[in-house]
C-alpha cells in the first residue's frame, strides 16, 4: 500500500529566508511524486511533479523539490520565501501500476514579514 | 472557462434537506473524483469515476450519492446529512491510465455547512 508522511503540521519562516517542507513516502518501485498548494478557501493547485531523471525538479512560483530515492523523500524548497507563499502544502505519490494518488496530511506554511 | 468548475461555492442545509453539488471539467479528462476535506483531517477520497463508471467508493455513507452522467460532469447528491458532514468538498479530474502520471486538477471546492 502507498503512504505519504508530512512530519510537520506547520512550518514557520521569515520572509526572505529559505524554506523546506518535508515529505517522505512508502511506495513500491519508482513512483511519480507531486506537490500541491492550497490557499484559503480554494482548491488544490498543482505545483510540480517528479517523473524520472534529474532529481531536482522546478515548478511554479519559484518552488523546487528534490527526490531522494535512498531516503524516499521529496522535500519542497524555495530559496527565498514570500509572505504570499503562506498556504497549505500537500505532497502526493502515485505508483506506476496505475493506482490512485495518495496524499499526505498537509503542512501549513506561515511566512512572516 | 477554468479547468474544473464547482457549484455552488457555499451551501448551508438542514439535516432533512436534499441538495446537490455539481462539478464540470473542461480539460477533456476521462476520470473525475470527489474528495472531502475537514478542518482536522487530511483529504479523504470519496468516489472515483473513470469513463463514467464508478471505480472506487471508499466506504462512504449512503447519504452521499454520486452521479456521473458523462465524462465532463459529476454530481454529489446529499440527503439527511449530519453536522459532522460539514466540510469542503473538492472535485478533481485527471487523465486516468496506467501509463499517465495521473496528476489531479481540482476545482475551487464547495463549502458545505449542515445545521
Amino acid at each position: 500500500a502507498q503512504s505519504v508522511a508530512q512530519p510537520e503540521d506547520q512550518v514557520n519562516v521569515a520572509e526572505g529566508n529559505p524554506l523546506t517542507v518535508k515529505c517522505t513516502y512508502s511506495v513500491s518501485g519508482n513512483p511519480y511524486l507531486f506537490w500541491y498548494v492550497q490557499y484559503p478557501n480554494r482548491g488544490l493547485q498543482f505545483l510540480l511533479k517528479y517523473i524520472t531523471g534529474d532529481n531536482l525538479v522546478k515548478g511554479s512560483y519559484g518552488f523546487e523539490a528534490e527526490s531522494n530515492k535512498s531516503q524516499t523523500s521529496f522535500h519542497l524548497k524555495k530559496p527565498s520565501a514570500l509572505v504570499s507563499d503562506s498556504a497549505l502544502y500537500f505532497c502526493a505519490v502515485r505508483d506506476r501500476a496505475g493506482n490512485m494518488l495518495t496524499f499526505g496530511g498537509g503542512t501549513r506554511l506561515m511566512v512572516k514579514p | 472557462e477554468t479547468g474544473v468548475t464547482q457549484t455552488p461555492r457555499h451551501l448551508v442545509m438542514g439535516m432533512t434537506n436534499k441538495k446537490s453539488l455539481k462539478c464540470e471539467q473542461h480539460l477533456g479528462h476521462n476520470a473525475m473524483y470527489w474528495y472531502k476535506q475537514s478542518a482536522k483531517k487530511p483529504l479523504e477520497l470519496m468516489f472515483v469515476y473513470s469513463l463514467e463508471e464508478r471505480v472506487e467508493n471508499n466506504s462512504v455513507p449512503s447519504r452521499f450519492s454520486p452521479e456521473c452522467p458523462n465524462s465532463s460532469h459529476l454530481f454529489l447528491h446529499l440527503h439527511t446529512l449530519q453536522p459532522e458532514d460539514s466540510a469542503l468538498y473538492l472535485c478533481a479530474s485527471s487523465q486516468y491510465s496506467g501509463t499517465n502520471t495521473g496528476e489531479l486538477f481540482f476545482g475551487e471546492g464547495s463549502r458545505l455547512t449542515v445545521l
